[in-house]
């Protein structure tokens, strides 16, 4: 059975740019959360998405966004790129939405490594 | 806010010998709690949750937690390290409001 799946592996923009990251669950799952991980740190929580709604969001700034479609999977947004944003961004699925034991169990991607120059 | 404390940023056990690994975390209401491992360029793989019911909790791979509600811990223990258990451990906890949050992570090196 397939993993959570991340593309691209690795990205490289420029200050300004604009990306998209793409995950795709593990088939059934139909909660995915994204979140950032800076080299040397723990990953720090960007969003939640059960059925297509948005369920919780951490401390970012609005230049990040995401959306996910009704297969499920999802893309992650990030507006206006700056040095800061360059880590290694994680995709984890799980059954069901976080707040909803045991179906929150996360499943993590490889992850994108986004380098902002 | 909710936050997590990993004590220690790296950790040398030898092979054989006991592993502890420290997480403290600050909530008024028990959340759920994780623990996390993750191998060098990969991601991240649950080693064992603590939701409700009984407070120690095995995981995968050997390893187990004890959630103390006095102690606001929940500290990852191994009987016997092997070479195999050398990465970065992040212990997590989500609280009531659907947020996630891990620790700064641990490295643990096993010395043969």
């Amino acid at each position: 059975d397939a993993g959570v799946t991340q593309s691209p592996t690795h990205l490289i923009k420029t200050r300004g740019q604009h990306v998209t990251l793409r995950c795709s669950p593990i088939s059934g799952h139909k909660s995915v959360s994204w979140y950032q991980q800076v080299l040397g740190q723990g990953p720090q929580f960007i969003f939640q998405y059960y059925e297509k709604e948005e369920r919780g969001r951490g401390n970012f700034p609005d230049r990040f966004s995401a959306r996910q479609f009704p297969n499920y999977s999802s893309e992650l947004n990030v507006n206006a790129l700056l040095l800061g944003d360059s880590a290694l961004y994680l995709c984890a699925s799980s059954p069901g939405p976080m707040d909803r034991a045991p179906y929150n169990e996360q499943f993590f991607g490889p992850g994108t490594r986004l380098t902002v120059l | 806010a909710q936050s997590v404390t990993q004590l220690g940023s790296h950790v040398s056990v030898s092979e054989g010998a006991l592993v502890l690994l420290r997480c403290n975390y600050s909530s008024s209401v028990p959340p759920y709690l994780f623990w996390y491992v993750q191998y060098p360029n990969q991601g991240l793989q649950l080693l064992l949750k603590y939701t409700t019911g009984a407070t120690l909790v095995k995981g995968i791979n050997g390893f187990e937690a004890e959630f103390k509600k006095s102690e606001t811990s929940f500290h990852l223990t191994k009987p016997s390290a092997h070479m195999s258990d050398a990465a970065e451990y992040f212990c997590a906890v989500m609280n009531t409001g659907n947020q996630f949050y891990f620790g700064t992570g641990t490295s643990l090196t096993v010395i043969p």
